[in-house]
């Protein structure tokens, strides 16, 4: 079983839309979760972190975590096409001590 | 946020050579990553650069292949050595910020883009 699981996609929706994308990990200590959108040919970018159980929004973006199911969700409202990207589910690892990265989902949004 | 820059942007070096990765950061920080993405794939640590001792490597990665320097809490670099064209990949910089040394949230550099011919 990987560390932290993503589905590869690519997650297809219409502008104007809900991308909801899932993100599971193995480890059951771990505290610290990261959402990063990932542009072909550029760098990570962090876009949402989330330490508690529930939801954090901000602006179109809304990470949920269940830590009890070890689910890690980040939603985009009313999506664009310029959120067309990689998205990348990182999980600081309680015991590895490191920062664990999914494979990544790629988001297509159409116009 | 910190602003990170690394140099080279890319590069094509030829088999057996070696090329040294530089990564600034316009603040102290104490946790500073190196990372490779290779061709369509997530990222994989390579190591942690410790400022003041010798960095810590993953399973899988040697202080021979990938040597790190890390003089101080701004600067470090990454040699890749004696390269192989399955060393083709992009070599990203990482440093983490909000004054915990643990799991504070981590920003890249703009990456390197490594071709080994």
């Amino acid at each position: 079983q990987k560390e932290v699981e993503q589905n590869s996609g690519p997650l297809s929706v219409p502008e104007g839309a809900i991308a909801s994308l899932n993100c599971t990990y193995s480890d059951r200590g771990s505290q610290s979760f990261f959402w990063y959108r990932q542009y072909s040919g550029k760098s990570p970018e962090l876009i949402m972190f989330i330490y508690s159980n529930g939801d954090k929004e901000d602006g179109r973006f809304t990470a949920q975590l269940n830590k009890a199911s070890q689910y890690v969700s980040l939603l985009i409202r009313d999506s664009q096409p310029s959120d067309s990207a990689t998205y990348l589910c990182a999980v600081w690892g309680d015991s590895s001590y490191k920062l664990i990265f999914g494979s990544g989902t790629r988001l297509l949004v159409r116009p | 946020s910190a602003v990170i820059s690394q140099k080279p942007s890319r590069d094509i070096c030829q088999r057996g050579t070696s090329l040294t990765i530089q990564c600034q950061v316009d603040s102290q920080v104490t946790m500073m990553f190196w990372y490779r993405q290779q061709p369509g794939q997530s990222l994989t640590l390579i190591a942690t650069a410790n400022q003041g001792s010798e960095a810590t490597y993953e399973s899988g990665f040697v202080i021979d292949k990938f040597p790190i320097s890390r003089p101080n809490l701004t600067f470090s670099t990454l040699t890749v050595s004696n390269m192989s064209p399955e060393d083709s990949s992009i070599y990203l910089c990482s440093v983490a910020w909000g004054g915990r040394a643990t799991a504070d949230e981590q920003f890249f550099g703009p990456g390197t883009r490594l071709t080994v011919l």
